[in-house]
């Protein structure tokens, strides 16, 4: 089983649509979880950070549940400009050294 | 400010040469990470460095290695490269160990192996 999993994808939506995420892992010791989004041929950037309690950023929602070992993007009212590759993130300690690891992404169209 | 920058862009080599990737953290930031992107897959892991010191290990072989700098910049090396090590070489900074806080990458060097 692949350390990091999110939905195959690709997910093809019309503007305005809402349109969810969904990322499992497997280390149940894994302590920092975010989300990216990486366009087409550049690098990843931050989307949000991912915490306990749920939090929001306009039309970006991400939660987790640490005992499912599950996290989640939910995008509202979807634009054009939202699609791209979003990638789930988790920070896998293991003693003194962290490994990061990113799942495969899932790629997002959003259509006119 | 400016942001992450990785040097150079793209690169050519032959299998079997070496070669070493460099990258400039954003000012402030004292972790650098490096990472190996295929295409169609999410980045991989290969190393973090904080401090100069080695803090996190992906599962690549000893043909990669890095270190940083006292100013906090960073070199990937590869030896022997093989055709398999065509990627997309990522560096990514942040202001402390790499897992704990939000990472700004730079845009990569792709580099192509023949």
């Amino acid at each position: 089983r692949k350390e990091v999993e999110q939905d195959p994808g690709p997910f093809n939506v019309p503007e305005g649509a809402t349109v969810a995420f969904n990322c499992t892992y497997s280390n149940s010791a894994s302590q920092s979880f975010f989300w990216y989004r990486q366009d087409c041929r550049k690098e990843p950037k931050l989307l949000m950070s991912v915490y306990s309690s749920g939090n929001e950023d306009g039309r970006f929602t991400a939660q987790l549940n640490r005992a499912s070992q599950y996290i989640s993007l939910l995008i509202r009212d979807s634009k054009l400009s939202d699609s791209a590759t979003y990638l789930c993130v988790v920070n896998a300690r293991r003693t003194s050294y962290d490994k990061v690891i990113f799942g495969p992404g899932t790629s997002l169209s959003v259509i006119p | 400010d400016a942001g992450v920058t990785q040097s150079p862009t793209h690169l050519i080599k032959t299998r079997g040469q070496h070669v070493t990737l460099r990258c400039s953290p954003i000012s402030g930031h004292k972790s650098v990470s490096w990472y190996q992107q295929v295409l169609g897959q999410g980045p991989q892991f290969i190393f973090q460095y904080y401090e100069k010191e080695e803090r996190g290990r992906g599962n690549f072989p000893d043909r990669f290695s890095a270190r940083q700098f006292p100013n906090y910049s960073s070199e990937l090396n590869v030896n022997a490269l093989l055709l398999g090590d065509s990627a997309l070489y990522l560096c990514a900074s942040s202001l402390s160990v790499a897992g704990s806080y939000e990472q700004y990458f730079g845009p990569g060097t792709r580099l192509t192996v023949t």
